[in-house]
């Protein structure tokens, strides 16, 4: 079964505590992305990348660290400095190239920060 | 400053009657628009898409229209069913291949 799995469904952590959201794809797509979502806001990208060894900050990357050392995994961190951390992580990925656009959702991580 | 913009939070339909989703943009730059459907609790799933050199794309029940001039995309989806009751984002394709999302509608099929 191809697909894009993210570990845990749900997470709980202190403030000022680190803490790794997994993210695993087996479609052999080339790019990577994380999002997150909170009520009323949409989607919004913290970091992404097209290539292993290589990402890029998204919109509010701020708080956030990646890192892509294998083309199958892009796991992010959320760190202390991130001040709302609490909120709903999406992990997507796609093939690279011209004409493929449509991105490939995981079926996401909460985090709960108290 | 939201690029990509749906006004509506939410909408109500009762089955069988059509939905209609709409989408706003403001950079005419944007030439690809994307279509997802979201349940609560898990990743959105890709819908139906359209590139800026069509104005309509039709795939079953669902249909989304552009409109360039007005920078305007809609979603159409007819007949409604009770199991298209979800958030429903558009995305527009930015220069950079990265994808600029709306705030998502809610969709409510009733019976």
């Amino acid at each position: 079964d191809g697909g894009i799995t993210q570990s845990p469904k749900y997470l709980f952590r202190k403030e000022g505590q680190n803490v790794t959201l997994s993210c695993e794809q087996n479609l052999n797509h080339d790019a990577m992305y994380w999002y997150r979502q909170d009520p009323g806001q949409g989607l919004r990208l913290i970091y992404y990348s097209q290539i292993v060894n290589d990402f890029q900050k998204g919109d509010i990357a701020e708080g956030y660290s990646v890192s892509r050392e294998k083309k199958e995994s892009f796991p992010l961190t959320v760190t202390s400095a991130q001040k709302n951390p609490t909120a709903f992580y999406l992990c997507a990925s796609k093939w690279a190239g011209t004409g493929n656009y449509e991105q490939y959702f995981g079926p996401g991580t909460r985090l709960t920060v108290t | 400053d939201q690029q990509v913009k749906q006004n509506s939070p939410s909408l109500s339909v009762q089955e069988g009657r059509i939905s209609i989703l709409n989408c706003d943009y403001t950079n005419s730059m944007f030439d690809y628009f994307l279509w997802y459907k979201k349940y609560p609790a898990e990743g959105p799933t890709f819908l139906i898409s359209i590139s800026s050199i069509k104005d309509k794309n039709e795939d079953g029940r669902f249909t989304v229209f552009l409109n360039k001039s007005a920078k305007h995309l809609s979603l159409h989806i007819v007949p409604s069913q009770p199991g298209d009751s979800a958030v429903y984002f558009c995305a527009a394709l930015a220069y950079t291949d990265k994808l600029i999302f709306g705030t998502g509608t809610r969709l409510q099929v009733f019976p």
